[in-house]
């Protein structure tokens, strides 16, 4: 099973500035990754796949890197409506697998 | 444009089968994605990949839940189902539904094939006597 390891668990940002989030993969899952986004109560919300693929109607604020081990989400601006906890998920390989979580919290 | 609605019991007794169905709206199960999944998400923790059934007729499940579980289609009533069976208190958890639903290409699939953009509410199923 491919373990990931998402840092930090919880980031603190101030409204307005960049958010950098960080994805590991216990080994490769080439570009297979995806990010979601999860807001209290409701169900997650697919942002990002193949790594850097915006999925259809995310903004453009929102951008994603990486490939073999190491990826990374990064918000360029965060707005009010960021605040939420942010999953990656590898599908290189089954099970498909996802990280532990980072929650972007208001500074 | 798709939506997908989870519904089944919220309370299962411990070693009794959880069975949860997911309907389809808006659209034809057939041909709403190549693979119907199932996710879950215990109270305050994670999310854990359940099973997937592909188009092709292939299920997948993660052998975390070993033998307990079965993913179904049926298509006359647009809906997809999990049955996950001698449950325990450790099965409690919000229970997902999930698609990928936007693709319509070849190179789309092969980009995203395993993510998922369309999912359920969720439904909240506890284990408990």
């Amino acid at each position: 099973e491919i373990v990931m390891t998402q840092s930090p668990a919880t980031l603190s940002v101030s409204p307005g500035d960049r958010a950098t989030l960080s994805c590991r993969a216990s080994q490769s899952v080439s570009s297979n990754l995806a990010w979601y986004q999860q807001k209290p109560g409701q169900a997650p919300r697919l942002l990002m796949y193949g790594a850097s693929t915006r999925a259809p109607g995310i903004p453009a604020r929102f951008s994603g890197s990486g490939s073999g081990t190491e990826f990374t989400l990064t918000i360029s601006s965060l707005q009010s409506e960021d605040f939420a906890v942010y999953y990656c998920q590898q599908y290189s390989n089954r099970p498909l697998t996802f990280g532990q979580g980072t929650k972007v919290e208001i500074k | 444009q798709l939506q997908l609605q989870e519904s089944g019991p919220g309370l299962v007794k411990p070693s009794e089968t959880l069975s949860l169905t997911c309907t389809v709206s808006g659209g034809s199960i057939s041909s709403s994605s190549n693979y119907w999944g199932w996710i879950r998400q215990p109270p305050g923790k994670g999310l854990e990949w359940v099973g997937s059934l592909y188009y092709s007729g292939s299920t997948y499940y993660n052998s975390s839940l070993k033998s307990r579980v079965t993913i179904s289609l049926d298509t006359s009533k647009n809906q997809f189902s999990l049955k996950l069976n001698s449950v325990t208190a450790a099965d409690t958890a919000v229970y997902y539904c999930a698609i990928l639903g936007h693709c319509s290409s070849a190179s789309c699939y092969a980009l995203a094939s395993g993510a998922f953009d369309i999912w359920g509410q969720g439904t909240m199923v506890i284990v408990s006597s």
